[in-house]
């Protein structure tokens, strides 16, 4: 079974200033995990992902994401947030062994502060 | 380009009218998949399908049917739409489930 809990449904934050959106996950093996991303009234786009290489994923746009196993954490950091970076988010696990279904976060929804 | 395409983008229908949202890629992915996006519960997998004629239900396929009889196209059916069925829908394709998915742009379907 694998499952995925993003702990914060929206964030503010002012422009220029860090980023953190926080996500924690469940798998009974081994994970892969992503995080992706969707502007207002667009598709949804890649912005880094984890499949047991290192542990900490750089991404597009600045983004960077760090896997904890002793935490079961998977969050997703930037150290300057910029307009551009208003969207929701969405953290997605999928186990590396049992089934093919990957299983979404609820979302986290970035508002920036001008 | 390569791209993920649905239609049609936008659809007002009524109770019990069969309709087909159809979803194409021209990326030669194994994996194509469908999904339901409601305010609150992020994105649910309805169906997904590993290659032609493979399907398998994801988290929420009540009332929907799927079809994979070429590599490129994997449509969505609603035999019989109900109001709970109004959603936005989003096709993605890969590689594989663990790889980079492709999101198509997006259905928006009202069940009156």
């Amino acid at each position: 079974a694998q499952s995925v809990t993003q702990l914060d449904s929206h964030v503010s934050v002012s422009e220029g200033t860090p980023v953190l959106l926080r996500c924690n996950y469940s798998s009974s093996y081994s994970p892969s995990l992503f995080w992706y991303v969707q502007h207002p009234n667009k598709g949804l786009q890649l912005l880094l992902k984890y499949t047991s290489a290192a542990t900490l994923v750089k991404g597009i746009n600045g983004f960077e994401a760090e896997f904890k196993k002793s935490e079961t954490s998977f969050h997703l950091t930037k150290p300057s947030a910029h307009m551009s970076d208003a969207a929701e988010y969405f953290c997605v696990v999928i186990s590396n062994f049992g089934n093919e279904k990957l299983t979404f976060g609820t979302g986290t929804r970035l508002t920036i502060i001008p | 380009e390569a791209q993920v395409t649905q239609n049609p983008r936008y659809l007002i229908t009524v109770t019990g009218k069969k309709l087909t949202v159809t979803c194409s890629q021209n990326m030669n992915h194994e994996y194509m998949s469908w999904y339901r996006q409601d305010p609150g519960l992020g994105l649910r997998q309805i169906y997904y399908s590993m290659n032609v004629e493979v399907t398998d239900k994801g988290d929420v396929p009540e009332g929907y049917k799927v079809s994979r009889k070429e590599k490129r196209n994997f449509p969505l059916i609603l035999e019989s739409p109900s109001p709970n069925q109004t959603s936005l829908y989003f096709c993605a394709s890969s590689s594989g489930p663990r790889k980079t998915q492709y999101f198509g742009p997006g259905t928006r379907l009202l069940v009156l």
